[in-house]
């Protein structure tokens, strides 16, 4: 079975500043996605960033970019000039990919906590 | 276009008592799913479906039934409220790519 491992429960940045979100998988497949979600003080789930395991380029959106390192089974979001409103729970997830039924599989979850 | 609608937001239980979390997309997603959220704890899924008349169970059903009668309604039913079962419920849909979540429903059972 697969799982996923966030080993920070919790982290904070100052305002402006970089952090960096780790998180870890274990699997035998070869084909499946990544996922981070933020989820606010109003439980909403949005979607952050999504890597294909196919691509070796690590996707970027904007402020937020990750390090997809296949082999390692490493998936680090980096979140670059923090503002205020990226304090969230951040959740790694992994999800099959072929036919499978595509459920989420998600970490524990880290709090980030951003300082002015 | 509403995307995944969720109801109640919030509801209390006694124990023993018997409920059923509404879910609704309109975006004709086959794929749905029911996840629960632990204080502290990432996602788990409880029942999933991939289209009408076809569910399956997921890491935690026990205590929870579902049915999915149409595309757009995956109603979960919890029999018999344990405080267990206290917990952020979160309905869940996808097509091809993305998925669309609900706002959830916060369940307490006393």
């Amino acid at each position: 079975a697969q799982t996923v491992t966030q080993s920070q429960p919790e982290m904070s940045v100052q305002e402006a500043e970089t952090v960096t979100l780790s998180c870890t998988y274990d699997t035998s497949e070869s084909d499946y996605y990544l996922f981070w979600y933020k989820q606010p003080p109003s439980r909403q789930m949005i979607l952050v960033i999504r890597q294909e395991a196919y691509k070796q380029q690590n996707a970027t959106e904007n402020r937020f970019s990750v390090n997809f390192q296949k082999a390692a089974k490493s998936f680090s979001l980096k979140i670059s000039d923090s503002q205020l409103g990226d304090a969230a729970m951040y959740f790694c997830a992994y999800r099959s990919g072929g036919g499978s039924q595509g459920n989420l599989i998600f970490g524990k979850g880290t709090k980030l906590s951003v300082k002015p | 276009n509403a995307g995944v609608t969720q109801t109640p937001k919030f509801r209390i239980l006694k124990i023993g008592q018997s409920m059923t979390l509404q879910c609704t997309q309109d975006m004709n997603h086959n794929y749905m799913y029911w996840y629960r959220q632990d204080p502290g704890m990432g996602l788990k899924l409880i029942y999933y479906s991939v289209g009408a008349g076809i569910t399956d169970k997921g890491e935690v059903p026990n205590g929870y039934n579902v049915s999915r009668s149409t595309t757009e309604d995956f109603p979960l039913r919890l029999e018999l409220a344990a405080p267990s079962q206290t917990s952020v419920y979160f309905c869940a849909s996808r097509l091809i790519r993305g998925y669309t979540f609900g706002s959830g429903t916060r369940l307490t059972v006393v």
